[in-house]
C-alpha cells in the first residue's frame, strides 16, 4: 500500500483480556517500530525490528507485551492480561534502510501509521 | 537521563503572525534532532532532521534551527492549515535507534 497500515483503528477490551494489534509497513521498508502515545504526551518507544528480528526491545514496559515480525514485513504487537494503564494509541512506523547507507541519515525519518487506539475498561 | 522539553504547550496565532516553537534537550551525545507534525487522529509526519549546531532546514513557511542545547521551529506568516501539534524528538548516540519525543506544542492559527 501507499502508507503504513494499522488495524484495528479502535479496540475496546476488558481488563485481563488478550489483544493483538497489526501493522503493515510500507513495501520494501526493512525497519519497523512500535511506539505508544498517551493523551497529551509524545510517542514513547516500545520496540524496533530490523528485518525479522527484534533489534531493540528496551522500551517494552513488561513481559505482558510482545511483538513479532515473522516474515520481515507485517508485525503484530501482542498484549496479555491487559490493564487500564495500557490504554493509549499504539503507533507503528517504518523506514528504509539500505546496505551501505549512513545509519543516521535514515533511522529518525520514520513513516507512521494512523495508530490503533486501545481502550481497556 | 535523556530528555526533551517543548514550549509553549499551546500557541494561538492569527494568520500571518510569525512565531517560534522551542525544543530544549539534554542527551548524552546527539545523533540527530527531528521535527514532526501531528494532526488530530493521525500519526506523526516527518518534517526535518538536524544533526549539528548551526544547521538550518527550511520547508515552505517552516524553518528549523539547532544549537547545542535547543532547537527552534520558526513559523513565518502561518496559515490556518499550519494548525497541528509539532513534536520534537532526539536520537541519542547510546540509545540505538529509539527516538525520545517531547510532549509537543499545539499550534492553532485562526483567520
Amino acid at each position: 500500500g501507499a502508507g503504513v497500515s494499522q488495524t484495528p483503528s479502535n479496540k475496546v477490551t476488558e481488563k485481563g483480556k488478550y489483544v493483538e494489534l497489526r501493522c503493515d509497513p510500507i513495501s520494501g521498508h526493512t525497519a519497523l517500530y512500535w511506539y505508544r502515545q498517551s493523551l497529551g504526551q509524545g510517542p514513547e518507544f516500545l520496540i524496533y525490528f530490523q528485518g525479522t528480528g527484534a533489534a531493540d526491545d528496551s522500551g517494552l514496559p513488561n513481559d505482558r507485551f510482545f511483538a513479532v515480525r515473522p516474515e520481515g514485513s507485517v508485525s503484530t504487537l501482542k498484549i496479555q492480561r491487559t490493564e487500564r494503564g495500557d490504554s493509549a494509541v499504539y503507533l507503528c512506523a517504518s523506514s528504509l534502510r539500505r546496505g551501505g547507507q549512513r545509519l543516521k541519515s535514515l533511522t529518525g525519518e520514520l513513516f507512521f501509521g494512523e495508530g490503533s487506539r486501545l481502550t481497556v475498561l | 537521563e535523556d530528555q526533551v522539553t517543548q514550549s509553549p504547550e499551546a500557541l494561538r496565532l492569527q494568520e500571518g503572525e510569525s512565531s517560534s516553537l522551542n525544543c530544549s534537550y539534554t542527551v548524552s551525545g546527539l545523533r540527530g534532532l527531528f521535527w514532526y507534525r501531528q494532526d488530530p487522529g493521525k500519526g506523526p509526519e516527518f518534517l526535518f532532521t538536524l544533526y549539528s549546531a548551526g544547521e538550518e532546514k527550511e520547508k515552505e513557511r517552516l524553518k528549523a534551527t539547532l544549537t547545542k542545547k535547543e532547537s527552534f521551529l520558526h513559523i513565518t506568516a502561518p496559515k490556518p492549515e499550519d494548525s497541528a501539534t509539532y513534536l520534537c524528538a532526539v536520537q541519542a548516540q547510546q540509545a540505538g535507534t529509539a527516538l525520545i519525543f517531547g510532549k509537543g506544542t499545539t499550534l492553532s492559527v485562526s483567520s
